[in-house]
């Protein structure tokens, strides 16, 4: 079985620019998450969804970062412009609606410089 | 304020030794509790998590915790670590299986052969 896949791996861009991380969930998991890593903290979720609908963003920073599951499918999250306190790991998870376990993917590393 | 608190950021042990890794959480309702492990560039992995009924639970690769409502902890322990068990170690608590997972900020292990 296919895990969670995410694109790119690592990406480094300056500050004020846009950047975009896509990311594919196991297939038939309706659920899939957005999860933010700082170095040295524990991920911290940004935004779920069910299907094609937004479940929980209350932790999204609205003013700069979106995020879209079109399809209920893949996922793009977006940050547009980035600051330097951006620089993170940016972790996708799914799970089976209403399951007990969700799967990570390996993140995206984004440097902000 | 839900919480998780991990007092312990980095820990070193020699393989064959016993292990136990503390976690602490702060939940106004009935608690889901995970253990995630994250090796260097990878995703989390569930060890094991805990719902309901035995406060015992075992997971994968040798791993147990014990869920202690009276003390708000659920701490890891592993009779015998391996070097392969150097990682980091997250652990988690949520309110409805894999919703709105809130981590602490995770045990870095070291292991000496």
């Amino acid at each position: 079985e296919a895990g969670v896949a995410q694109s790119p791996r690592y990406k480094i861009i300056e500050k004020r620019q846009s950047v975009a991380f896509w990311c594919n969930p196991i297939s038939g998991h309706a659920t899939l998450y957005w999860y933010q890593q700082i170095l040295g903290q524990g991920p911290k979720l940004l935004i779920q969804f069910q299907n094609n609908g937004v479940v929980d963003d209350s932790q999204l920073p609205k003013d700069r970062f979106s995020a879209e599951r079109l399809k209920g499918v893949d996922s793009t999250l977006k940050i547009q412009p980035a600051k330097l306190e951006d620089s993170a790991v940016y972790l996708c998870a799914s799970s089976l609606a209403g399951a007990t376990e969700a799967f990570f993917g390996q993140g995206t590393r984004l440097t902000v410089v | 304020a839900q919480s998780v608190t991990q007092p312990d950021i980095h820990i070193t042990v020699s393989e064959g030794a016993s292990l136990e890794l503390r976690c602490n959480y702060s939940y106004g309702a009935t608690p889901y509790l995970f253990w995630y492990v994250q090796s260097p560039g990878q995703g989390l992995q569930l060890l094991l998590k805990y719902f309901s009924g035995d406060t015992l639970v075992q997971g994968i690769k040798g791993f147990e915790a014990e869920f202690k409502r009276s003390q708000s902890s659920f701490n890891l322990r592993k009779p015998s670590v391996h070097w392969s068990d150097a990682a980091e170690y997250f652990c988690a608590v949520g309110g409805y299986n894999t919703d709105k997972l809130i981590f602490g900020t995770g045990t870095r292990l070291q292991v000496f052969p």
